[in-house]
């Protein structure tokens, strides 16, 4: 079983949608998730950054982790066509090294 | 936020000379970066976790001779990919720890498109 399992997609929605992308993971131990926005042939940017179980807002961004299912969400209202790119959630690797595995990522694509 | 360079952003080479790749920390000083490499349409791939004043750790199948690292300064790291073969052909990524009051996440650079004829 991988560590992180994020459905690939492609995602594709109008314009104005809200979006709902999804990661698990399987470690009980993981405390940090993070979102990252990678555009094509670019570096990931950190969008999201969490700590334990809860939600998290941050304009149009919501990141939300839920442990005991051991999901977490990310959900991205009044979606814009900027927002087309790959989505990928990550944790880090373990306790001390603090390197990220990476889910597969979705990409998303909203439709002007 | 914080801001990671690397340079060069793209780079052609023949098959066996050597290629570095430079990553800096523009605004905060990271002990800690790590390097990635990324296939087209897959996910990022830990390649080795690069210490400040240390030998660099390298994840399981990497050559350590042949990916070398150098974590010169707080702000610096290098990855020099020797004798490169086609097959090593990639994007290559690196981010930069940065460790503050609450916050501990990783800042990735612009990657670096290596094309080995």
């Amino acid at each position: 079983q991988k560590e992180v399992e994020q459905d690939p997609g492609p995602l594709s929605v109008p314009e104005g949608a809200i979006v709902s992308l999804n990661c698990t993971y399987s470690n009980s131990a993981f405390q940090y998730f993070m979102w990252y926005r990678q555009y094509s042939r670019k570096g990931p940017e950190l969008l999201m950054y969490t700590y334990s179980s809860g939600n998290k807002e941050d304009g149009r961004f919501t990141a939300q982790v839920d442990k005991s299912s051991k999901y977490i969400s990310l959900f991205i209202r009044d979606s814009q066509p900027s927002d087309s790119a790959t989505y990928l959630c990550a944790i880090p690797y373990y306790t001390g090294r603090r390197a990220l595995t990476f889910g597969s990522g979705t990409r998303l694509q909203v439709q002007p | 936020g914080a801001v990671v360079s690397q340079h060069p952003s793209r780079v052609i080479c023949k098959s066996g000379t050597s290629v570095k790749i430079e990553c800096r920390s523009l605004d905060f000083q990271a002990t800690t970066m790590f390097w990635y490499r990324q296939f087209p349409k897959q996910s990022l791939m830990l390649m080795a976790t690069s210490n400040e004043g240390s030998k660099a750790t390298y994840e399981q199948g990497v050559e350590k001779d042949k990916f070398l690292i150098n974590h010169a300064s707080l702000t610096l790291s290098t990855l020099t990919v020797t004798s490169a073969h086609p097959e090593d052909s990639s994007f290559y990524i690196c981010s930069a720890r940065k460790v503050g009051m609450g916050t501990d996440t990783q800042y990735f650079g612009p990657g670096t498109r290596l094309t080995v004829l």
